[in-house]
């Protein structure tokens, strides 16, 4: 297991197109989070996963953002008619549940909107 | 609100020198601090957390819960320790989830 991977790793997309980015955390990881990463702020939460379940979601993330994690492996998350805000890291993270202070990150995704 | 306050967005020193790289906090509960670092290319990672106390890669850091305070502390800094620092603060609650800092940029120049 070579960490967390995400695809892909840059999208550019023109505003009012929908977007998917892929999460597949370590394996025996089951929380998986995103957080979304602007330039020269540090990571701000979006959600979380706990196995399957979606147990939180941030204020940040409004209504045209929407994440799964089917079957508690690997997590997508949508952004539906983009908007030039959105350009951001998209950032995924995973960790065990009883040491859940110990985040292993990916290399992020990063979003441009034009 | 739960924050995190990092004031330096750069700290330059020479090699050698002493480093400490500045975290706030504000929380009502009972915090639980973290140092995490992103190096140049690389992802990031957690560094150190309050509650072990450890020295990792000559760093430490004391949690002052009267100042509010989780500085990152070197007394000699080395060139491989440039990168991104950011302080951490976990949320309680079925979460713990995350809040971040805006990062401090540390340069150690030769």
């Amino acid at each position: 297991d070579t960490g967390v991977s995400q695809d892909p790793r840059h999208k550019i997309t023109k505003r009012g197109q929908n977007v998917t980015f892929r999460c597949d955390p370590i394996s025996e990881h089951n929380r998986l989070y995103w957080y979304r990463q602007t330039l020269g702020q540090g990571p701000e939460f979006l959600t979380y996963f706990q196995n399957e379940a979606q147990l939180e979601k941030s204020r940040l993330l409004s209504d045209r953002f929407s994440a799964e994690r089917p079957k508690g492996s690997f997590s997508t998350l949508e952004i539906q008619r983009t908007e030039q805000g959105d350009s951001a890291m998209y950032l995924c993270a995973s960790s065990l549940a009883y040491r859940s202070y110990e985040q292993y990150f990916g290399p992020g995704t990063r979003l441009t909107v034009t | 609100a739960q924050r995190v306050t990092q004031p330096e967005k750069l700290l330059s020193v020479f090699k050698g020198a002493p480093v400490e790289l500045k975290c706030n906090y504000s929380y009502s509960g009972s915090p639980e601090l973290f140092w995490y670092v992103q190096y140049s290319r690389q992802r990031l990672q957690l560094l150190l957390r309050h509650i072990s106390r450890e020295s990792i890669k000559g760093f430490t850091a004391d949690l002052n819960k009267g100042e509010t305070s989780f500085h990152l502390k070197k007394p000699f800094a080395q060139e491989e320790d440039s990168a991104m620092y950011y302080c951490a603060l976990r949320y309680g609650g079925a979460t713990n989830k995350l809040i971040f800092g805006t990062g401090t940029l540390l340069a150690v120049q030769p």
